[in-house]
């Protein structure tokens, strides 16, 4: 098993431009989630899934779109990017109470 | 809401040295209680858990126990090692929610 995994690691946009942050999951995971996590704040939920078609926010889901069409995938969409958007962002999938993060994911919007 | 405080860091200890980071939490419903560690450049991984009071959570020579009194889940080990460098992550999940609440994270750093 791969686990989590996300590309790109590292990201630089300037304001204004859209990208797509994309997570995937090989355990058949029904729940997944994005979190972004900046320091001294903790990691705050942005959006998340319990399965395939059905998505809801978290607590900073502002400037950020989601969409779940498979149990696999559950890409992060930056519509135009914001300097306050520079973070580390992490997707999660979890199986009953374990929750498995991805590597990350660091943006940087100049 | 639900909350989760962790104590301020960093945390500096030497080798061998005596561990505890407290985490105290205010929730809605009944929790599940969580330490996460986050080693440099990755991402988290689940340490311990506790899903109900008075339970033992531990791990790699990490303990916590749940405290519904206290509302404390105070993460402790007897003797550190550098390895052990990390920002440690207390969190809770209200029993039947969907989120994970984060503490803000406390950063330690082990030194030889």
């Amino acid at each position: 098993n791969a686990g989590v995994t996300q590309t790109p690691k590292f990201q630089v946009l300037k304001t204004g431009q859209s990208m797509t942050l994309q997570c995937a999951q090989d355990m058949n995971h029904e729940y997944m989630s994005w979190y972004r996590q900046d320091p001294g704040m903790g990691l705050r939920l942005i959006h998340y899934s319990v399965g395939a078609g059905i998505t809801d926010q978290g607590e900073v889901p502002n400037g950020y779109n989601v969409s779940r069409s498979t149990t696999e995938d559950f890409p992060l969409r930056l519509l135009s990017a914001a300097p306050s958007q520079t973070s580390v962002y992490f997707c999660a999938s979890r199986q009953l109470d374990e929750q498995y993060f991805g590597p990350g994911t660091r943006l940087t919007v100049t | 809401g639900d909350s989760v405080t962790q104590m301020e860091g960093p945390v500096t200890l030497s080798e061998e040295a005596f561990l505890t980071i407290n985490c105290t939490y205010t929730a809605t419903g009944y929790p599940s209680l969580f330490w996460y560690v986050q080693y440099p450049g990755e991402g988290l991984q689940l340490l311990l858990k506790a899903t109900k009071a008075d339970d033992k959570g531990s791990n790699k020579g990490f303990e916590a126990t749940y405290r519904k009194e206290t509302t404390s889940f105070h993460l402790e080990k007897g003797s550190v090692q550098v390895s052990d460098s990390a920002v440690y992550f207390c969190a809770l999940r209200i029993q039947g929610a969907q989120k994970l609440v984060f503490g803000q994270g406390t950063r330690l750093t082990i030194n030889p």
